[in-house]
C-alpha cells in the first residue's frame, strides 16, 4: 500500500531564516506530486505540484520554491521567511483521480 | 476568483439526522467532484467522488449528488454520527496530466450528541 511522509511536524522559525520541508511517497512509481499550504481559516491553496523529477510548475508567486530530486521526494524551500508564510503545509500524491494528502507541517514564522 | 465555493462555514446537525454539505463551482471544464474530510492537525482524507458524467454517488453513508446544469454539488452524511464532526472540502479537477485540484474554502461540520 502507498504511505506519504511529512517532516518536520512542526516548526517554529525566525523571519529570514531558511525552510526545508520534505515530503516522501512509498509505494507508487512517478505520481504526481503536489505542495499546498492551509492559512489559518482558510482554504487549501495550491502552491506547486510536479509531474516528475525535476519538473514542477508554480500556482502563486511567493518567496517559496520546490524541487523534486528523486521520483518520489519533492521538498519545499524558502531563503528567508516572512511572517506570512506561517500556516499548515501539506503534500500530497496522485497518480488516478484522487489525491492522498500527508500528515502536514505546521509552520509557526516568529 | 473562488471557482469552488462553499458558502456555509459551519453547520451543526443532530447525531442520527442527514448532514447536507453544499458546494457551487463556476468553471464548466471540471470534470471530476471530490469530498474530503480533515480533522485539525491532520490532512485531508478522501471520502467520495463523482465524475461529471454521473448525478449521484452512493457510498456507505456517504451520497454526493452532482447538479450540473446549476454548477451544484452536495454531499449527503445519513446518519450523522460524533465523529463525522470535521472540516469538509469539496475539490474540482480539470482533465490534464497534471490533475490539479481546486478547493472550497471548507465546512465545519459539528455533529451534536
Amino acid at each position: 500500500s502507498q504511505t506519504i511522509h511529512q517532516w518536520p511536524a512542526t516548526l517554529v522559525q525566525p523571519v529570514g531564516s531558511p525552510l526545508s520541508l520534505e515530503c516522501t511517497v512509498e509505494g507508487t512509481s512517478n505520481p504526481n506530486l503536489y505542495w499546498y499550504r492551509q492559512a489559518a481559516g482558510r482554504g487549501l491553496q495550491l502552491l506547486f505540484y510536479s509531474v516528475g523529477i525535476g519538473q514542477i510548475s508554480s500556482e502563486v508567486p511567493q518567496n517559496l520554491s520546490a524541487s523534486r530530486p528523486q521520483d518520489r521526494q519533492f521538498i519545499l524551500s524558502s531563503k528567508k521567511l516572512l511572517l506570512s508564510d506561517s500556516g499548515f503545509y501539506l503534500c500530497a500524491w496522485s497518480v488516478q483521480y484522487e489525491q492522498f494528502f500527508g500528515p502536514g507541517t505546521r509552520l509557526t514564522v516568529l | 476568483d473562488q471557482q469552488v465555493k462553499q458558502n456555509s462555514p459551519s453547520l451543526s446537525v443532530q447525531e442520527g439526522r442527514i448532514s447536507i454539505l453544499n458546494c457551487d463551482y463556476t468553471n464548466s471544464m471540471f470534470d471530476y467532484f471530490l469530498w474530503y474530510k480533515k480533522y485539525p492537525a491532520e490532512g485531508p482524507t478522501f471520502l467520495i467522488s463523482i465524475s461529471s458524467i454521473k448525478d449521484k454517488n452512493e457510498d456507505g453513508r456517504f451520497t454526493v449528488f452532482l447538479n450540473k446544469s446549476a454548477k451544484h454539488l452536495s454531499l449527503h452524511i445519513v446518519p450523522s454520527q460524533p465523529g463525522d464532526s470535521a472540516v469538509y472540502f469539496c475539490a474540482a479537477r480539470t482533465s490534464g496530466s497534471a490533475r490539479q485540484l481546486t478547493f472550497g474554502s471548507g465546512t465545519q461540520l459539528t455533529v451534536l450528541p
